[in-house]
């Protein structure tokens, strides 16, 4: 099946910096990607949905200037987490959708911010 | 709006065992309904998916039907092995990519 990575796998940062999450898409191209959020024993939170070329949808909720998500090419998108703080501590998953099949996700990214 | 309830864990289980995961829903309408499955290190899995009521959606020996009366889609298989531990997710969409997840449920199977 098709593979998605995410660097790093694993982030610690200081409170106040930003951390940049990528996600890329191995073997297919996908003009639509996912960004998840999922607390600890909690559910996958959908954060955004983006379309390459074009801006990024957010969830309700969701800050879009705090968590700044760039759709560069059809296997490449990243999530930064601007002026990250200790409640933004999180495990951050994408996802591609390639066509109607269903969608393939990363291995996600622990974020701990100090 | 949506949302999906599913089972607790963790789950242990000896090998062979029968293992089933609750998971119930709310939604308005006729959600598509998913299984998806993270092993240790990767990312997560379709598994199986039903789209309409009464469906059943089936892999590697994992079942789940759609039941609409209850709002549920159980996921069981008759005999774990150990290679089925995992973290086990109910999913649900309305238009089969915007999902949906539930807590997550982790399966360990002692040999």
């Amino acid at each position: 099946g098709a593979v998605v990575s995410q660097h790093p796998s694993w982030v610690i940062c200081k409170s106040g910096t930003s951390v940049k999450i990528e996600c890329r898409s191995l073997d297919f191209q996908a003009t639509t990607m996912f960004w998840y959020r999922q607390f600890p024993k909690q559910s996958l939170m959908l954060m955004a949905t983006s379309n390459e070329g074009s801006k990024a949808t957010y969830e309700q909720g969701v800050e879009k200037d705090k968590f700044l998500i760039n759709h560069a090419s059809l296997t490449l998108s990243t999530l930064t987490v601007t002026s990250a703080h200790p409640e933004d501590s999180s495990f951050y998953i994408c996802s591609f959708l390639e066509g109607s099949k269903p969608q393939f996700f990363g291995p996600g990214t622990r974020l701990t911010v100090l | 709006g949506n949302s999906v309830t599913q089972m607790e864990g963790p789950v242990t289980l000896s090998e062979e065992a029968f293992l089933t995961i609750n998971c119930t829903y709310t939604a308005t309408g006729y959600p598509s309904l998913f299984w998806y499955v993270q092993y240790p290190g990767e990312g997560l899995q379709l598994l199986l998916k039903a789209t309409k009521a009464d469906d059943k959606g089936s892999n590697k020996g994992f079942e789940a039907t759609y039941r609409k009366e209850t709002t549920s889609f159980h996921l069981e298989k008759g005999s774990v092995q150990v290679s089925d531990s995992a973290v086990y997710f109910c999913a649900l969409s309305p238009n089969d990519y915007k999902l949906s997840f539930g807590a997550g449920t982790t399966v360990t199977v002692r040999a």
